[in-house]
């Protein structure tokens, strides 16, 4: 089956350390996109990614870095810089150019202490 | 830019009874709306979208939403909310063609869906 997956579901780190989350999607979209969410706040868009190796700051870039070598993979890394890291984090995919529908994966909760 | 309001951050209904989600939202042009669904601790389903054409659009689940220009609004409705439905609800719009933002969504903060038996 076609799809989204992330890993790890939970993730645990000390302050100070930098952390990668891994996105990767199956279903040959050109489109991805990383989001934050925290209660009450909805989605917030942190990278996105057209095509690869091109990516744009969403509205809370700052102390986050992402990379997209491959269609398929789309990493995105929690840096020491980043000021309140615990959140629960989503990735998600569209076809691309013209698509709007935006397939979601499972989530990542991350848990900076 | 576009934004999204969701006016309920919290609603409880009865099982049986029927549900309207409240989405109001603020773009330019003629917007591409979504509704999607969230369980807790999982990602976003999609439940119905809007593109063009008919303003009122079905969805899974027994959910329709209808699109009122007007009153900038999409609203989410069920005729009989089943205790499953349970769950955090987002009103999301897509920016249309051209610009940097072409494909991008905005969310709108989430209502929370309570039913009880």
């Amino acid at each position: 089956d076609g799809g989204i997956t992330q890993s790890p579901k939970y993730l645990f780190r000390k302050e100070g350390q930098n952390v990668t989350l891994s996105c990767e999607q199956n279903l040959n979209h050109d489109a991805m996109y990383w989001y934050r969410q925290d209660p009450g706040q909805g989605l917030r868009l942190i990278y996105y990614s057209q095509i690869v190796n091109d990516f744009q700051k969403g509205d809370i870039a700052e102390g986050y870095s992402v990379s997209r070598e491959k269609k398929e993979s789309f990493p995105l890394t929690v840096t020491s810089a980043q000021k309140n890291p615990t959140a629960f984090y989503l990735c998600a995919s569209t076809a691309g150019t013209g698509s709007y529908e935006q397939y979601f994966g499972p989530g990542t909760r991350l848990t900076v202490t | 830019a576009q934004s999204v309001t969701q006016p309920d951050i919290h609603i409880t209904v009865s099982e049986g009874a029927s549900l309207e989600l409240r989405c109001n939202y603020s773009y330019g042009a003629t917007p591409y709306l979504f509704w999607y669904v969230q369980s807790p601790g999982q990602g976003l389903q999609l439940l119905l979208k809007y593109f063009s054409g008919d303003t009122l659009v079905q969805g899974i689940k027994g959910f329709e939403a209808e699109f009122k220009r007007s009153q900038s609004s999409f609203n989410l409705r069920k005729p009989s909310v089943h205790w499953s439905d349970a769950a955090e609800y987002f009103c999301a719009v897509g920016a249309g063609a051209g610009g940097t933002s072409y494909g991008k969504l905005t969310f709108g903060q989430g209502t929370i869906l309570t039913v009880h038996p």
